[in-house]
């Protein structure tokens, strides 16, 4: 079983539309956790860091569920440029600051 | 602020040829540096990590190693490359104070064996 799970998608969803990733991750022990985007043939780059109490950043939203060893990630209102490849990342503190990333979820927002 | 630079940001090299991709941070002291590889299609592969100059950590085994010979320089070398060597490789730093800091990644190596 890997240690960060994603559905590869792709999610095709229109212009406007909510849609919804979720990621488990496999080690109770994790202590923190993040979304990134990576865009085709660049970096990823940091979305929002995922609290305990979920948090919101404009039209995203994280959620943690440590019960379930899930994360989620909602998006309102799809842009196109939301376009990308959007990564899960789960940090065991125990051992130092090694982020552990998923396979990634690419999302296609079509007009 | 802080900032980080990769260079080349594309490479083709034949098989068997050597490989040198340099990274380095600015405005940050003794951070926590990191090579990935991606392989196409594929998710991130941490190759090494380093807390500080000299020390280095290898996750993976291959032909591949790296150095710090400065705080805030990285290298990832290779004495010969392999046709699977082929992949966007990924410099990152993170503060090396505090377990909860995301990583910020350079622009990216992407190197082609042939």
């Amino acid at each position: 079983r890997k240690e960060v799970e994603q559905d590869p998608g792709p999610f095709n969803v229109p212009e406007g539309a909510t849609v919804a990733f979720n990621c488990t991750y496999s080690n109770s022990a994790s202590q923190s956790f993040f979304w990134y985007r990576q865009d085709c043939r660049k970096e990823p780059k940091l979305l929002m860091s995922v609290y305990s109490s979920g948090n919101e950043d404009g039209r995203f939203t994280a959620q943690l569920n440590r019960a379930s060893q899930y994360i989620s990630l909602l998006i309102r209102d799809s842009k196109l440029s939301d376009s990308a490849t959007y990564l899960c990342v789960v940090n065991i503190w125990a051992a130092g600051n090694m982020l552990t990333f998923g396979g990634g979820t690419r999302l296609m927002v079509k007009p | 602020s802080q900032t980080i630079h990769q260079w080349p940001a594309t490479l083709v090299q034949p098989v068997g040829s050597p490989l040198s991709l340099e990274c380095t941070v600015e405005g940050t002291s003794n951070p926590n540096l990191y090579w990935y590889r991606q392989a196409a299609g594929r998710g991130l592969q941490l190759l090494f990590y380093s807390v500080g100059i000299g020390q280095i950590s290898s996750e993976v085994p291959q032909n591949l190693s790296a150095s710090r010979p400065q705080d805030r320089q990285f290298i990832l070398s290779s004495k010969k490359l392999l046709l699977s060597d082929s992949g966007f490789y990924l410099c990152a730093w993170s503060p090396s104070t505090g377990y909860n800091s995301p990583l910020h990644f350079g622009n990216g190596t992407r190197l082609t064996v042939t």
